[in-house]
């Protein structure tokens, strides 16, 4: 099937630090979507985008639809350790619009240390 | 209290051993979707509903069968489970699809033997 490259796989930073990670696709998207699964729990939504070249923001996390609509990006600003968990891209293909088809990226996880 | 629930939690089994995994959200919802995690592969959608009797698949449906007979209820069927059907499973819903904020229930891990 088709795949979304999340990068970094993993990251360990200090606390207070800023974290960016990213998903790339060689295929279009229409839709990005970041999630956040804590430790023994399901993936929680934290930001939706739709439109190219869109930035959003909840609270210290920000997010970008890229201008190609083939990546975007997740920034977090001044890690603390609640932020602890595993972040997921996902993405519905421009191809398959009007299904309800979603893939995610491999995952990053984070460890922020105190 | 909102909630989509999945039982069961943790399934131990033995391969040809059909099983089913039940899922039920309270809110109402239209959409449902069953995903798989494996380590290094993130979540791979199985199979969603967009609403009642209307079932398509994800990117991983081979071994699997869903229906929608009632709009809360969402089970995943194994008809004879494999040793790489040994995963982490989560059901989900959402309001009218994807791009709304999609529940998660809590998971299920099932190991087949």
């Amino acid at each position: 099937g088709q795949q979304l490259n999340q990068s970094p796989q993993s990251m360990f930073i200090q606390e207070g630090e800023d974290v960016s990670m990213n998903c790339t696709s060689s295929s279009i998207f229409n839709t990005w979507l970041w999630y956040k699964q804590d430790p023994g729990e399901g993936p929680v939504l934290l930001i939706a985008l739709y439109k190219a070249g869109e930035l959003t923001s909840n609270g210290r996390l920000t997010a970008q639809f890229g201008i190609t609509r083939k990546d975007s990006f997740l920034n977090i600003s001044a890690s603390i350790p609640s932020d602890v968990g595993i972040y997921f891209c996902a993405g519905q293909l421009a191809v398959e619009s009007n299904t309800g088809k979603l893939i995610f990226g491999q995952g990053t996880t984070l460890q922020v240390k105190p | 209290e909102a909630q989509v629930t999945q039982n069961p939690r943790y399934l131990i089994t033995v391969t040809g051993k059909k099983l089913t995994v039940t899922c039920s959200q309270n809110m109402n919802h239209e959409y449902m979707s069953w995903y798989r995690q494996d380590p290094g592969l993130g979540l791979r959608q199985i199979y969603y509903s967009m609403n009642v009797e209307v079932t398509d698949k994800g990117d991983v449906p081979e071994g699997y069968k869903v229906s929608r007979k009632e709009k809360r209820n969402f089970p995943l069927i194994l008809e004879s489970p494999s040793p790489n059907q040994t995963s982490l499973y989560f059901c989900a819903s959402s309001p009218r699809g994807y791009t709304d904020t999609q529940y998660f229930g809590p998971g299920t891990r099932l190991t087949v033997l």
